[in-house]
């Protein structure tokens, strides 16, 4: 596996229901992000963590809530989801801490909220 | 609210000429400034970084920065027709809040 890999690609959820999100980087980056990504609206990033802490909250509502157990996984745990946080949630990885350069992107996992 | 602005296009440009791609930016702490380019149903993918004034060549792209007026370009010569995207412009400003993006320019080269 190279670069960062993202799981599920796609994922439909009914709105009581409770999810994860995983990403994986195998680049020994030292800073993960997750971005949301909706349509006509520029990426929005959601949350930042260099070196395994949180350091950028950007306030997400409570129903999304990121895990960083190493430098290399970030999860993002989802529950009582609403239908317009249906979206592609895109995770990255930078060196450098959150002042890196040129991000690298997972695929994305597409979600839907019904 | 640190802003990156971008016309949303689409912006048609015929195979073989030279495709110009613009980008403001409202927060004058700003410190790096990147290309990204994203097909349908991709995850972006860097194709341009600058961090200085001037121009940066890298093939058939050039990225152009000016500082004073906060303003970036994306040149690309000779379009061919897979150049068809999304281009977003990012920008890292001087606090930690990561890259902040434009909403990007839908791109279509024209055979």
């Amino acid at each position: 596996e190279t670069g960062v890999t993202q799981t599920p690609r796609h994922l439909v959820m009914g709105m009581t229901n409770k999810k994860s999100l995983k990403c994986e980087q195998h680049l020994g980056h030292n800073a993960m992000y997750w971005y949301k990504q909706s349509a006509k609206k520029p990426l929005e990033l959601m949350f930042v963590y260099s070196l395994e802490e949180r350091v950028e909250n950007n306030s997400v509502p409570s129903r999304f809530s990121p895990e960083c157990p190493n430098s290399s996984h970030l999860f993002l745990h989802l529950h009582t989801l609403q239908p317009e946080d249906s979206a592609l949630y895109l995770c990255a990885s930078s060196q450098e801490g959150v002042f890196g350069y040129g991000y690298t992107f997972g695929s994305g996992t597409r979600l839907t909220v019904v | 609210q640190k802003e990156v602005e971008q016309n949303s296009g689409p912006l048609s440009v015929p195979e073989g000429a030279i495709a110009s791609l613009n980008c403001t930016y409202s927060d004058r702490g700003s410190q790096s400034f990147f290309w990204y380019r994203q097909y349908s149903g991709k995850s972006p993918e860097l194709i341009m970084s600058i961090y200085s004034n001037g121009d940066k060549e890298d093939g058939r792209f050039t990225a152009q920065l000016n500082k004073a007026s906060q303003y970036v370009s994306l040149l690309i010569r000779d379009s061919q027709p897979s150049d068809s995207a999304t281009y977003l412009c990012a920008v890292i400003g001087g606090g930690a809040d990561g890259l902040t993006f434009g909403k990007g320019t839908h791109l279509i080269i024209q055979p």
